[in-house]
């Protein structure tokens, strides 16, 4: 079954402090992963996506994400993480040829302490 | 950053109400999407429509769901009977060609009471 897992619900982490937000999937097809961001009352805002190629991609907003194939993960991460990165983050999972058709993770909200 | 617009940012109806949610995608999109979110629970697909029909659709897509592209900027879909479990935030999703971004709305949370 495609399927796309965020294991930590909620993470809380200092000004500063580096950030790893961890994603696996279970996908038939050879996957496209993205990270997206969710700030309250917004919209769903592309951090990066993974086509092919450099399996470290980095992103928006100084993100950056490795696939690891082998692992079936596509964690992602920031070195310093600001009091703004505070929102949802969601994984998904998606296939070329399915278009927009994206699987989402369950999300993890990020808490940023002073 | 073009951006895909959808109104109302909040609806709320009675249960067995038709609900219509509007969505505007960006110009120049040909592939127009639906997806919702329970809360507590996952970002889920709901359908794809591109060339003025539907390309893909999930199982929770049912007959009490339709799609519609009445003109040549607006994307609505329509829950024809709702029920208290299609209480959800509704997000419009659009992208210009397949292997692009796709561009997500701000949502409407839709409660029905």
């Amino acid at each position: 079954a495609q399927s796309v897992t965020q294991p930590d619900i909620h993470i809380t982490v200092s000004e500063g402090a580096s950030l790893e937000l961890r994603c696996n999937y279970s996908y038939g097809a050879t996957p496209y992963l993205f990270w997206y961001v969710q700030s309250p009352g917004q919209g769903l805002q592309l951090l990066l996506k993974y086509f092919s190629g450099d399996t470290l991609v980095q992103g928006i907003k100084g993100f950056e994400a490795e696939f690891k194939r082998s692992q079936s993960s596509f964690n992602l991460r920031k070195p310093s993480v600001h009091w703004s990165d505070a929102a949802e983050y969601f994984c998904a999972v998606g296939a070329y040829n399915q278009g927009g058709k994206l699987i989402f993770g369950q999300g993890t909200e990020l808490s940023v302490k002073p | 950053e073009p951006e895909v617009t959808q109104t109302p940012s909040h609806q709320v109806t009675q249960m067995g109400q038709e609900v219509i949610l509007r969505c505007v995608p960006i110009s120049n999109h040909l592939y127009f999407y639906w997806y919702r979110q329970i809360l507590g629970q996952k970002v889920e697909f709901l359908v794809s429509f591109y060339n003025n029909e539907i390309s893909e659709k999930s199982e929770i897509f049912d007959d009490q769901f339709s799609v519609e592209r009445p003109d040549g900027s607006n994307f609505t879909l329509k829950i024809r009977s709702t029920k208290l479990e299609d209480s959800a935030m509704y997000f419009c999703a659009s992208k210009g060609q397949l292997n692009e971004k796709l561009f997500f709305g701000s949502g409407t949370q839709l409660s029905v009471l």
